[in-house]
């Protein structure tokens, strides 16, 4: 069946670090990609999608890049902040069956000053 | 604004007791769904409805309840047959099921045992 593996967290990086975190699926057909972020206590709000392999989709700063040739994700920013601490789980589409989105078990991001 | 009412934020079930969580939206979305986080967790599905008057199972069902009466509103009730409820609770909605949007998320309710 169609799976999805997200890398696993925490992760801890120092403010203003390159921060790229990973996932990867199994599924027939071509996916969409949602990036999802959720702050302490809340529920998930959409950080990025990105429906073709060229649309790179970005918003706050971070960009969603999709490597066809190894069915991995890629959410990246440049320069962290400690605003971004929280946790980000990818969510593929199953391909072409478009009802079934499938979460990732979800990164944690801890931001030091 | 549109957007998604979870309530309540935090919830306490006794032994036996049935409790109901309350999800309303004013998105006009057809497909609604309900979500379980355990700490540490990613989600899982509880149950999902894509129209009115119509719900399906989702992975973890048993031990749950829902009803879609209206096109708004999709509660979720914990029944007692739930041996271990205490979780994060995630209420979303999507244009269609079978459409490729993202869903959007309510701020969920955090039920605890007594």
């Amino acid at each position: 069946g169609n799976s999805v593996t997200q890398m696993e967290g925490p992760v801890t990086l120092s403010e203003e670090a390159f921060l790229t975190i990973n996932c990867t699926y199994t599924a027939t057909g071509y996916p969409s990609l949602f990036w999802y972020v959720q702050y302490p206590g809340e529920g998930l709000q959409l950080l990025l999608k990105a429906t073709k392999a060229d649309d790179k989709g970005s918003n706050k700063g971070f960009e969603a890049t999709y490597r066809k040739e190894t069915t991995s994700f890629h959410l990246e920013k440049g320069s962290v902040q400690v605003s971004d601490s929280a946790v980000y789980f990818c969510a593929p589409t199953a391909g072409s069956s478009a009802s079934k989105i499938i979460f990732g078990s979800g990164t944690r991001l801890s931001i030091r000053p | 604004d549109g957007g998604i009412t979870q309530s309540p934020k935090y919830l306490f079930r006794k032994e036996g007791q049935n409790v109901t969580l309350s999800c309303e939206q004013n998105l006009n979305h057809d497909a609604m769904y309900w979500y379980r986080q355990d700490p540490g967790q990613g989600l899982r599905l509880i149950y999902y409805s894509q129209i009115v008057n119509d719900f399906q199972k989702g992975d973890i069902a048993e031990g749950y309840s829902v009803s879609r009466e209206k096109k708004e509103s999709f509660p979720l009730t914990v029944t007692s047959a739930q041996k271990n409820p205490t979780a994060f609770y995630l209420c979303a909605s999507r244009t269609g099921h079978y459409s490729n949007q993202p869903q959007h998320f309510g701020d969920g309710t955090r039920l605890s045992i007594l």
